[in-house]
């Protein structure tokens, strides 16, 4: 069973429009939510997180939204720029003992366009 | 500044022989320590999860193992290894503050192939 579901296994934009990857998840327990960045042969990068207690988390161009009763989250990148193309994971985890063990999406490559 | 270390970065192995892989953070101390796992068109899946030394959780049953044998070191081994152990590791750390959501932090990670 799949807990976290990144529905679109790509998206292409032209540089300079708003790039939009979703992310749903099954589990109501989860409490902590994350986006990652991955180029090809290199380790995911940490983008940016938000608590359950928010709905909104904004860092420069990169903003998560949360919405708890749809189970779905969102990263809005704007303006897109060529060097965000890369592969996009979408993660959740339950605080708990602190360990944070997260739960990842299977992906969604993005491709920004000149 | 903290860094993840990960090697090696590639490895070809023949069905049954041993594995092992190796993880060190720098710039830090008493973090949380994971391995994950990434096979072909799939997500990454977490095999174990360490809060201290020789402090070790497993999360899916498999001929792997881990251990922690100091603070900041993370080595995944096997014995004999399977066709099905084929994909992609990767060592990951958090800092370890009680209740507080930290993100985790990825090395590069180590493309094995089984022959």
């Amino acid at each position: 069973d799949q807990q976290v579901k990144q529905n679109s296994p790509s998206l292409s934009v032209q540089e300079g429009r708003i790039s939009i990857l979703n992310c749903d998840y099954t589990n109501s327990m989860f409490d902590y939510f994350l986006w990652y960045k991955k180029y090809p042969a290199e380790g995911p990068t940490f983008l940016i997180s938000i608590s359950s207690i928010k709905d909104k988390n904004e860092d420069g161009r990169f903003t998560v939204f949360l919405n708890k009763s749809a189970k779905h989250l969102s990263l809005h990148i704007v303006p897109s720029q060529p060097g965000d193309s890369a592969v996009y994971f979408c993660a959740a985890s339950i605080s708990r003992g602190g360990s944070e063990k997260l739960v990842f999406g299977k992906g969604t490559k993005l491709t920004v366009n000149p | 500044s903290q860094t993840i270390h990960q090697w090696p970065a590639t490895l070809v192995q023949p069905v049954g022989s041993p594995l092992s892989l190796e993880c060190t953070v720098e710039g830090t101390s008493n973090p949380n320590l994971y391995w994950y796992r990434q096979a072909a068109g799939r997500g990454l899946q977490l095999l174990f999860y360490s809060i201290g030394i020789d402090q070790i959780s497993s999360e899916v049953p498999q001929n792997l193992s881990a251990s922690r044998p100091q603070d900041r070191q993370f080595i995944l081994s096997s014995k004999k290894l399977l066709l099905s152990d084929s994909g992609f590791y990767l060592c990951a750390w958090s800092v370890r503050r009680g209740k507080s959501n930290q993100p985790q932090h990825f090395g590069d990670g180590t493309r094995l192939s089984i022959l």
